[in-house]
């Protein structure tokens, strides 16, 4: 079946260490982005990469970083300058502009 | 720039009772638009979507939904609320971008 696999589903992380989101898709999308998601705010835009090798900021970039080495991979480094990491992160693709994203399951991110 | 504002947080319905769910956007360009469902722990699953032509777009488990120009509208709607229809709704908009931005979110509570 085709979709998008988001690993692990929940994460513990100590305060202060990098940790990396797992994000694949075998939808043949050239698109793929991240989100995170905090109770009351919607989802909010953290990086979004429209082809392999090339990827912009969104709305809440600073503490993150990604990669896109591979078409079918978009993974999520949350470093240890992110305030407030603690949250619900999504990951989705989509193949053209006006086309639906499809998303992942997320992954639940506690920093303690 | 794109914007959407989702009015109503928590939206309470009696089972059998109509489906409201309003959602009003803002694009400088013709937009795309998006309704999609999430359920506890879960990633976003897309329930209708409005690109061009028919104003009046179809879904799945029964929703439905009306794109209006001249009022910057993209409500929801369901003609009788189910149980299983429990669960938070969120309105997006696309344009001439891959960036998707979406609201801060409908939880619907169906009352027995």
């Amino acid at each position: 079946d085709g979709g998008i696999t988001q690993s692990p589903k929940y994460l513990f992380r100590k305060e202060g260490q990098n940790v990396t989101l797992s994000c694949e898709q075998n939808l043949n999308h050239d698109a793929m982005y991240w989100y995170r998601q905090d109770p009351g705010q919607g989802l909010r835009l953290i990086y979004y990469s429209q082809i392999v090798n090339d990827f912009q900021k969104g709305d809440i970039a600073e503490g993150y970083s990604v990669s896109r080495e591979k078409k079918e991979s978009f993974p999520l480094t949350v470093t240890s300058a992110q305030k407030n990491p603690t949250a619900f992160y999504l990951c989705a693709s989509s193949i053209e502009v006006a086309s639906a994203a499809f998303f992942g399951q997320g992954t639940r991110l506690t920093v303690v | 720039a794109q914007s959407v504002t989702q009015l109503g947080s928590h939206v309470s319905v009696s089972e059998g009772a109509l489906v409201l769910l309003r959602c009003n956007y803002s694009s400088s360009v013709p937009p795309y638009l998006f309704w999609y469902v999430q359920y506890p722990n879960q990633g976003l699953q897309l329930l209708l979507k409005y690109t061009t032509g028919a104003t009046l777009v179809k879904g799945i488990n029964g929703f439905e939904a009306e794109f209006k120009k001249s009022e910057t509208s993209f409500h929801l709607t369901k003609p009788s609320a189910h149980m299983s229809d429990a669960a938070e709704y969120f309105c997006a908009v696309s344009a001439s971008t891959y960036k998707y931005i979406f609201g801060t979110g409908t939880r619907l509570k169906v009352l027995a």
